[in-house]
């Protein structure tokens, strides 16, 4: 079975300062990978994913995560963060249809 | 056009009910999947449908049901419920359900809380 860990339950962060969000994952198989935030309230919104390629993969606003198959890492990064971006950060991989499984999830707080 | 939308969108149980959830999906999409996101922790698999057959099943025990209809809402069922019930389920649809090359839209959730 496929497993998510995400190394950090909080983020703290000055507005306009960079960050890293880490995510680490284990899998036997090609590896499909997602990082979803969460604002309040609401549901997930894909932020991002990769499926095969480049392993630099962007999002409209501003975040890109980079694919690392021998450290299995799927890590987000941000390089100037905005309070609009407090939310919670979920990275996830694949096993095939709609099955998605999950990492506890990454409170990022924005501080000004 | 609506996205996900789930109802209600908080319920208070007890112990030893039943409870049943809803779902709509975007118009034109075919595979509806139900999360449970206990608090602290990210969302978990329970089922996947598709043109109202089940497509997959995560670990979950026989008291956890669900149904598609043939407007492609879903239902999502909880027998004899239990405090660890208590969970934010989730509900997200897909146009094919084929896997990681669609996006999948999630709803807002419907908060269950079993006292």
């Amino acid at each position: 079975a496929q497993s998510v860990t995400q190394l950090d339950s909080q983020v703290p962060v000055f507005e306009e300062a960079p960050v890293e969000l880490r995510c680490n994952y284990s899998s036997s198989v090609s590896v499909y990978l997602f990082w979803y935030v969460q604002y309040p309230n609401q549901g997930l919104q894909l932020l991002l994913k990769y499926l095969s390629g480049s392993t630099l993969v962007e999002s409209i606003n501003g975040f890109e995560a980079e694919f690392n198959k021998s450290q299995t890492s799927f890590h987000l990064r941000k390089p100037s963060v905005h309070i609009s971006d407090t939310a919670e950060y979920f990275c996830a991989v694949s096993e095939g249809g709609n099955k998605l499984v999950f990492g506890a999830g990454t409170i990022l707080r924005v501080k000004s | 056009d609506a996205g996900v939308t789930q109802s209600p969108t908080h319920l208070i149980k007890t112990r030893g009910q039943h409870v049943t959830l809803r779902c709509s999906p975007i118009s034109g999409h075919k595979s509806v999947s139900w999360y449970q996101q206990v608090l602290g922790q990210g969302p978990q698999f329970i089922f996947q449908y598709y043109e109202k057959e089940e497509r997959g099943r995560g670990n979950f025990p026989d008291r956890f049901s669900a149904r598609q209809f043939p407007n492609y809402s879903s239902e999502l069922n909880v027998n004899a419920l239990l405090l660890g019930d208590s969970a934010l389920y989730l509900c997200a649809s897909s146009s094919w359900g084929t896997g990681a090359n669609e996006k999948l839209f999630f709803g807002s959730g419907t908060q269950l809380s079993v006292l």
